[in-house]
């Protein structure tokens, strides 16, 4: 069965003070790793796609990297406008479905 | 604009009493999706559309009914809500070929099931 546990559940940071997030999986065959952003009260909103493992995407302070089992979002010095609930999905290459974890929520302290 | 707009927003309705949760994209998307987000469970797909006339289920589709007619509708129906679907409940529409896993998400429902 195809699976994506992220951790931590929840981050506290001080602003500027780098961490990285994780989201490992399981699915054979894998068509994409993607990255979403929520804000409270708000529909997620995409950030990454990631295909292959070696691949790397960057955003302003935010990069992710992919490897064969799990991918890491990277947030260098971060600020409190990063502070949201970060969440990792795939596809397998054998359907449609995209399936997401349960997500990161991270708080970055002025 | 691009957006997915879903409506209603918000509702309140009790156990039985059919509803329909709809979704529009003006983006001409072929991939819509309906998911529900719940406390501690996260973002669970419940039917997702390639295109039109196709339809097929996520993890949790009991319970639930959809329909591809035009391809920038999906509509989500509650045949006879329990109290078990009361959910934030999500639209989501991407282009298959060329970004599959690129979700444009609409606002949400907070649908509650007394």
């Amino acid at each position: 069965e195809d699976q994506v546990t992220q951790s931590p559940e929840a981050l506290r940071l001080q602003e500027g003070e780098s961490s990285s997030l994780n989201c490992s999986y399981t699915v054979s065959g894998l068509r994409g790793l993607f990255w979403y952003r929520q804000d409270p009260g708000k529909g997620p909103e995409f950030l990454f796609t990631l295909y292959s493992a070696g691949e790397e995407k960057e955003k302003e302070r935010l990069k992710a990297t992919l490897t064969k089992k799990e991918s890491f979002l990277h947030i260098t010095a971060p600020k409190p406008e990063d502070s949201a609930t970060y969440l990792c999905a795939v596809q397998a290459n054998r359907d449609d479905k995209i399936i997401f974890g349960k997500g990161t929520r991270l708080h970055i302290l002025p | 604009e691009a957006q997915v707009t879903q409506n209603p927003r918000y509702l309140i309705t009790v156990t039985g009493k059919k509803l329909t949760v709809t979704c529009s994209q003006n983006m001409n998307h072929e991939y819509m999706s309906w998911y529900r987000q719940d406390p501690g469970l996260g973002l669970r797909q419940i039917y997702y559309s390639m295109n039109v006339e196709v339809t097929d289920k996520g993890d949790v589709p009991e319970g639930y009914k959809v329909s591809r007619k035009e391809k920038r509708n999906f509509p989500l129906i509650l045949e006879s809500p329990s109290p078990n679907q009361t959910s934030l409940y999500f639209c989501a529409s991407s282009r298959v070929l060329e970004r599959p896993g690129e979700l444009f998400f609409g606002e949400g429902s907070r649908l509650t099931v007394l």
